[in-house]
């Protein structure tokens, strides 16, 4: 099955620093990858995702990349506020529907935003 | 827009208990999850349903039933805690063939003691 290494596991950065988390993945025909943020006591929220015939994606200060040949995927954020504090996680899978879809996470990466 | 309910939020249980977490989704998803969370272990998938009708084991089965009541509801029961199930339980849907991404409820905090 898919598994899937996220780094760092805890990231320290000074607010409007960039932070950036890093993903590989080990099976070739997964072709979906969202980042999910996960606030204290909360569930996980999608805040972006990419497909595997895209190579980089924006939404105002988060950008994904994806290199398919090396398998694997950053998040990057720029311009950190305080509230981007939180617990992130990479995850993959193949998309469409039926039981091909099992989304698999990293295990996650504390970020904490110092003002 | 009430999204993915869980019951309960917060649950004590002695070793051997049984008990049953509820799942409730109201944007007509057709694939529902069941998660654990435990520190350092990311988010692992104990069971899913890819449609009404149909539940498959995910990573760490073991220790666990399920139940697709139906569309809306996705349950998940232990029939005898153990302390290594101490952990926060998310259930989670997704639209299906053309919806990708999946929606968590807030999580279930279960300590078995």
């Amino acid at each position: 099955g898919e598994n899937v290494e996220q780094h760092p596991s805890t990231l320290s950065v000074q607010e409007g620093d960039s932070a950036v988390i890093k993903c590989t993945y080990s099976d070739s025909a997964s072709n979906y990858f969202p980042w999910y943020k996960q606030e204290l006591g909360k569930g996980p929220q999608l805040i972006i995702d990419i497909r595997s015939n895209v190579g980089e994606k924006k939404d105002q200060r988060i950008a994904v990349t994806l290199n398919k040949t090396a398998k694997h995927f950053s998040l990057h954020i720029t311009e950190t506020q305080p509230e981007d504090s939180a617990v992130y996680f990479c995850a993959a899978s193949m998309s469409g529907g039926g039981s091909n879809y099992k989304l698999t996470f990293g295990k996650g990466t504390l970020l904490t935003v110092n003002p | 827009n009430a999204g993915v309910t869980q019951t309960p939020k917060f649950q004590v249980l002695k070793t051997g208990q049984s008990m049953t977490l509820q799942c409730a989704q109201d944007m007509n998803h057709n694939s529902m999850y069941w998660y654990r969370q435990d520190p350092g272990m990311g988010l692992r998938l104990i069971y899913y349903s890819a449609s009404e009708g149909t539940t498959d084991k995910g990573e760490v089965p073991n220790g666990y039933n399920v139940s697709r009541l139906n569309k809306r509801e996705f349950s998940l029961r232990l029939e005898s805690a153990a302390p290594s199930q101490t952990s926060v339980y998310f259930c989670a849907s997704r639209q299906g063939i053309s919806g990708n991404t999946i929606y968590f409820g807030e999580g279930s905090w279960l300590t078995v003691v």
